[in-house]
């Protein structure tokens, strides 16, 4: 089946640093790949759907410049966490599909666990 | 009130039991979801539906369009089966987003 290969697992480090996650979609083309964020006994939060070749489409409340995405390639995803801080320590955690609609299934990857001190 | 609501929101059960959870949402969809969230975080898609049933191996989905409502079934339940289970929804006018449930922590005693 479809799999998504998400890398790094864990982080830990020192606030004001930035942070990048990969995304990569390992069997198929993804043309849309989504980022969420999930707090401890939270459910899934969308943070944005990044779109290939074009620019990410952010959920309200989210900051652009804060969490960088970028989407180059159909088989790979970013998420810089720029500045990172103690608050932004969480599960981040991304998904892609490789057909248009919510009807078609997305494919998740095992998440990053952030920590930042 | 959420769009997507679950229940129950944590289960516990004695192996080998039938389990049902139940998802009922309040918007018109294009498909729902069945997801289970592993402890380390991974996340599994096990099923996407729009109608009727589906089974693979040991679990079942129902959906009732009418109703808004659908039914994750586990038979002969495994303490390997304890995990989060997460409905979501696939909403007619949004696209590609997903709107999410709580999710329901099942746990599985041997």
């Amino acid at each position: 089946g479809a799999v998504v290969s998400q890398h790094p697992s864990w982080v830990i480090c020192k606030s004001g640093t930035s942070v990048k996650i990969e995304c990569r979609s390992l069997d198929f083309q993804a043309t849309t790949m989504f980022w969420y964020r999930q707090f401890p006994k939270q459910s899934l939060m969308l943070m944005a759907t990044s779109n290939e070749g074009s620019k990410a489409t952010y959920e309200q409340g989210v900051e652009k410049d804060k969490f960088l995405i970028n989407h180059a390639s159909l088989t790979l995803s970013t998420l810089t966490v720029t500045s990172a801080h103690p608050e932004d320590s969480s599960f981040y955690i991304c998904s892609a599909r490789d057909r248009q609609g919510a009807g078609q299934p997305q494919h998740f990857g095992d998440g990053t666990r952030l920590s930042i001190l | 009130k959420n769009e997507v609501e679950q229940s129950p929101q944590n289960l516990t059960a004695q192996e080998g039991e039938f389990i049902t959870i139940n998802c009922s949402y309040s918007v018109g969809i294009s498909a729902l979801h069945w997801l289970q969230q592993h402890p380390g975080g991974g996340i599994v898609s096990l099923f996407m539906l729009s109608s009727g049933k589906k089974k693979h191996g040991r679990l079942i989905a129902t959906i009732n369009i009418q109703e808004k409502h659908s039914s994750l079934h586990i038979t002969a339940s495994h303490p390997r089966d304890s995990a989060v289970y997460i409905c979501a929804v696939g909403r007619e006018t949004s696209g590609s987003r997903l709107t999410f449930g709580e999710g329901t922590q099942l746990t599985v005693n041997p």
